[in-house]
């Protein structure tokens, strides 16, 4: 079973606090997508990467940060959170002909 | 990039049709046409996937016009289960260097007994 794992459900931090946002997918896909999602708003794209090393921004960049050291594993960081990046962060996937993207089951962080 | 235009939300009732359509004027060439459903605290999972004309699989239809401007997602015979909210996705089949894949808001679909 193809499988896009989040490391967390659930984080709570704190204004100012750096956070990692953890993506792993087992599928060996080279595309790997940072989403967050908003009421209203829908999925918003903030950063993708095509290939190891790799990124680029998205629609909504500002404040985020994304490392892809292995192809397997791609991180979201907030490098000083703020109360407007509470939010739920979807992490997904596809291989290099396109088609389906896979999602994890979403990280849900709570800036207070 | 092409953007895209769904409402914003439906109703309809157990073992009605549902068509939701999605309007996306500068669709480019290379752009292929997806849908995803998503259930609260889930992450999106993929329905169906269309360049052009019509494309049918187990669960739903997708109806392109030759423009390719608009695109129309069918769901035979609603249940209670299908109310989620319905993306449209357009964007290159590549997700990777040569653009990125940008969702628009959704429909949320309601299915009333």
């Amino acid at each position: 079973d193809v499988k896009v794992t989040q490391s967390s459900r659930y984080l709570v931090k704190r204004t100012g606090e750096k956070v990692f946002l953890e993506c792993v997918q087992d599928m060996d896909h080279e595309n790997m997508f940072w989403y967050r999602q908003d009421p209203g708003l829908g999925l918003r794209l903030i950063y993708f990467s095509y290939d190891v090393k790799m990124k680029e921004k998205g629609d909504i960049p500002e404040g985020y940060s994304v490392s892809r050291e292995k192809k397997e594993r791609f991180s979201l960081i907030l490098e000083s959170a703020s109360t407007n990046q509470t939010s739920m962060y979807l992490c997904a996937s596809t291989n290099r002909e396109g088609g389906e993207l896979f999602f994890g089951e979403g990280s849900r962080l709570t800036v207070l | 990039l092409a953007k895209t235009t769904q409402p914003i939300s439906m109703d309809s009732y157990e073992g009605q049709e549902v068509n939701i359509t999605c309007s996306h004027n500068n669709i480019a060439t290379n752009d292929y046409i997806t849908w995803y459903q998503q259930f609260p605290s889930q992450g999106p999972r993929f329905i169906i996937q269309g360049y052009k004309t019509k494309v049918t699989n187990e669960v739903a239809s997708l109806f392109i016009p030759a423009d390719r401007k608009s695109s129309t997602l069918s769901l035979p015979r609603v249940s209670l289960s299908d109310t989620a909210v319905y993306y449209c996705l357009v964007g290159e089949h590549y997700g990777g260097s040569q653009g990125n894949l940008i969702f628009g808001k959704g429909t949320k679909l309601s299915v009333k007994p």
